[in-house]
């Protein structure tokens, strides 16, 4: 599976969006995007999932550059329950693999 | 409704005693994981099992062990051959191999040793 990076942590303000990046420079080409998110002492939280095109559900929207190196994700309406850690995972196989992810704080 | 139910939630084990912790799912899913989880870190994968009665070890399986006896449960037991066995467990479950609709977590269980 590629390797992520994402920034180890950001602050947003409620009701904003707030964009969290996510690079994969090594992605092949079936290799899904995966978000999930896990709020503390709780099981991680599916977000949503692309591979090459953007998508958008009742959560969140996933945008995938062109060459798939990058995505970022955008919580539109940040609320304070958003408040977690988000993990950005690409993945080719049935097996995920969690990095540290990005502790995203939502003050008010 | 449909999910995972992990049990206990909180553990706590004397040291060098074996225990296990209980995962059931009713999503009729094929494939199921375990993922341990320590403090500030990521999760890391210990066993998973794509059909009943066949598993493949994880990243971190030495001093775990498992089994896959119905297609509902995937119980996890932790030897006292782990030496640190102290951390957040979390059971997984997926449509299976090739399926990128997404996995479903458990609550988790805490296990502490004493």
């Amino acid at each position: 599976d590629a390797k992520t990076t994402q920034p180890p942590s950001m602050d947003c303000a409620e009701g904003r969006a707030a964009n969290l990046p996510c690079n994969h420079s090594t992605i092949s080409g079936n290799e899904y995007v995966y978000w999930y998110r896990q709020i503390h002492s709780q099981g991680p939280q599916y977000i949503i999932h692309g591979l090459k095109n953007n998508e958008t559900n009742e959560m969140a929207s996933l945008i995938i550059t062109e060459d798939r190196k990058s995505s970022t994700l955008i919580l539109p309406h940040a609320t304070l329950r958003d408040t977690a850690v988000y993990y950005c995972i690409a993945l080719n196989d049935y097996k995920l693999s969690f990095g540290a992810g990005t502790t995203v704080t939502v003050r008010a | 409704d449909g999910g995972i139910t992990q049990s206990p939630k909180y553990l706590f084990r004397k040291e060098g005693q074996n225990v296990t912790l209980s995962c059931e799912q009713n999503l009729n899913h094929d494939a199921m994981y375990w993922y341990r989880q320590d403090p500030g870190q990521g999760l890391r994968l210990i066993y998973y099992s794509q059909i009943v009665n066949d598993f493949q070890k994880g990243d971190i399986a030495e001093g775990y062990s498992v089994s896959r006896e119905k297609k509902e449960s995937f119980p996890l037991t932790v030897t006292s051959a782990q030496k640190n066995p102290t951390a957040f467990y979390l059971c997984a479950s997926s449509p299976g191999t090739g399926f990128p609709g997404g996995y479903t977590f458990g609550s988790g269980t805490r296990l502490t040793v004493v």
